[in-house]
């Protein structure tokens, strides 16, 4: 069963500092891995897909890796802002021979950025 | 560009009564469309997903029912609703895999007194 962990929980930093979240899964025959972007009673934000084909991904000042061997992606924020503030989750999705459709979410990190 | 849409955004609702949520798409032909819980402290939750009109399928057995009335409309619903039927409900649209990325609506938040 595929388990996705996301470190840390919580993170705050100051403005305009580069910062990076984890997200680790389990079982690492993924297609892809999809990062989100949650405010507080809000719906999510798709920020990056990254095929399992990638090792990389970048979308303005974010850019996302996945490293499959070793069960690792990474989300980096570069130059922070307050409006950076949000919860970040990461996904991915089941296997194919399984017939389920649900993606396995990590628990998020809460991001807080200090002006 | 796509779009999805929920209502209610937020929604108070007395223990037995009925419930139903909606949610629709634009800008998209067929899509996937998916109800997710997020309740808190246990993360998102996959209730239903469906591949087309009048196909549902239920990743966990509950109080909830879905239906697909229409290709871009999703109905979340209950007869008789339960406490623990409280939580954020999301809806979200993806391609015909379910490999494609998937996108969220904004939620309806649902409590059940």
């Amino acid at each position: 069963k595929q388990e996705v962990t996301q470190i840390p929980a919580a993170l705050s930093v100051p403005e305009g500092e580069n910062l990076v979240l984890n997200c680790s899964f389990t079982d690492s025959a993924i297609y892809n891995l999809q990062w989100f972007r949650q405010d507080p009673g809000k719906g999510l934000t798709s920020l990056l897909l990254i095929q399992s084909s990638q090792r990389e991904q970048t979308s303005g000042r974010l850019n996302a890796s996945l490293d499959k061997s070793s069960g690792r992606s990474t989300l980096y924020i570069a130059a922070s802002q307050p409006g950076d503030s949000a919860t970040y989750l990461c996904a991915v999705p089941p296997p194919k021979d399984t017939g389920r459709r649900a993606l396995t979410f990590g628990s998020g990190t809460r991001l807080q950025v200090q002006p | 560009s796509q779009t999805i849409h929920q209502w209610p955004a937020t929604l108070v609702q007395p223990v037995g009564s009925p419930l139903s949520l909606e949610c629709t798409v634009e800008g998209t032909s067929n899509p996937n469309l998916y109800w997710y819980r997020q309740a808190a402290g246990r993360g998102l939750q996959l209730l239903f997903y469906s591949v087309g009109i009048g196909q549902i399928s239920s990743e966990v057995p509950q109080n909830l029912s879905a239906s697909r009335p229409q290709d871009r409309q999703f109905i979340l619903s209950s007869k008789k609703l339960l406490l623990s039927d409280s939580g954020f409900y999301l809806c979200a649209w993806g391609g015909m895999s379910s490999y494609n990325e998937q996108f969220f609506g904004p939620g309806t938040r649902l409590t059940v007194l």
